[in-house]
């Protein structure tokens, strides 16, 4: 069974450019999470998708958005990138509901900010 | 904002050595999981514990959550270089809208 697949890989963009991630869930799984890792702040969730709808959002400025489509690939969107931006930007598909919810991480994509 | 404190935040043992990893918080989870990460690729889940007080082991990890639900720890029995990587905890909490309060994290290297 694949696996979570991000794509790209590695991106540079220069400041107030803007930005499109995607993330192809696990077969069969609906829900798709977002989260930036850096150095300083650690791993810090963005927004969760479940049936092309946003379930719950972290605390992250407008210029973060997101997306899923009817096959359950989800993409999110940085506008006016600034240099903190600058991170490891991970999907992760979940499976089950609740206390028995489990996180199916990709690899990730790095995006530098420059 | 809920915060997940790990301790210690970098840890360097030789092979063999037994070593414990603390996360700790003043919120309420009412799940708690652990997590590790290798470099180039995203957090791999190690297991979750839900009751207070519960223990679950992994062969050589043991895995505690506080009986209060606010903290947890990861026990590793004679180290070994492949567990080497980024160890996370992670909560889930019934407030808020964070899917998933992730700790600070702890790097740790297994020398050979």
């Amino acid at each position: 069974k694949a696996g979570v697949t991000q794509t790209p890989r590695y991106l540079i963009k220069t400041r107030g450019q803007q930005v499109t991630l995607s993330c192809s869930p696990i077969s069969g799984h609906r829900s798709v999470s977002w989260y930036q890792q850096t150095p300083g702040q650690g791993l810090q969730f963005l927004f969760e998708y479940f049936s092309e709808t946003q379930r719950n959002k972290g605390n992250f400025p407008g210029r973060f958005s997101g997306r899923q489509f009817s096959n359950s690939r989800s993409e999110m969107n940085v506008s006016t990138l600034e240099l903190g931006d600058s991170a490891l930007y991970l999907c992760a598909s979940t499976r089950g509901r609740g206390i028995r919810e489990e996180q199916f991480f990709g690899p990730g994509t790095r995006l530098t900010v420059l | 904002t809920q915060l997940l404190e790990q301790s210690p935040q970098f840890l360097s043992i030789q092979e063999g050595e037994n070593l414990t990893v603390y996360c700790n918080s003043s919120s309420v989870f009412s799940s708690l999981q652990w997590y590790r990460q290798e470099p180039g690729e995203g957090p791999v889940l190690l297991v979750t514990v839900v009751t207070g007080g519960e223990v679950k082991k992994l062969k050589r990890l043991t895995f505690q959550f506080g009986d209060a639900r606010k903290d947890s720890s990861l026990h590793i029995t004679a180290a070994q270089p492949g567990d080497t990587g980024l160890y996370l905890c992670a909560g889930e909490s019934n407030f808020g809208n964070e899917k998933l309060t992730f700790g600070t994290g702890t790097r740790l290297t297994i020398i050979p």
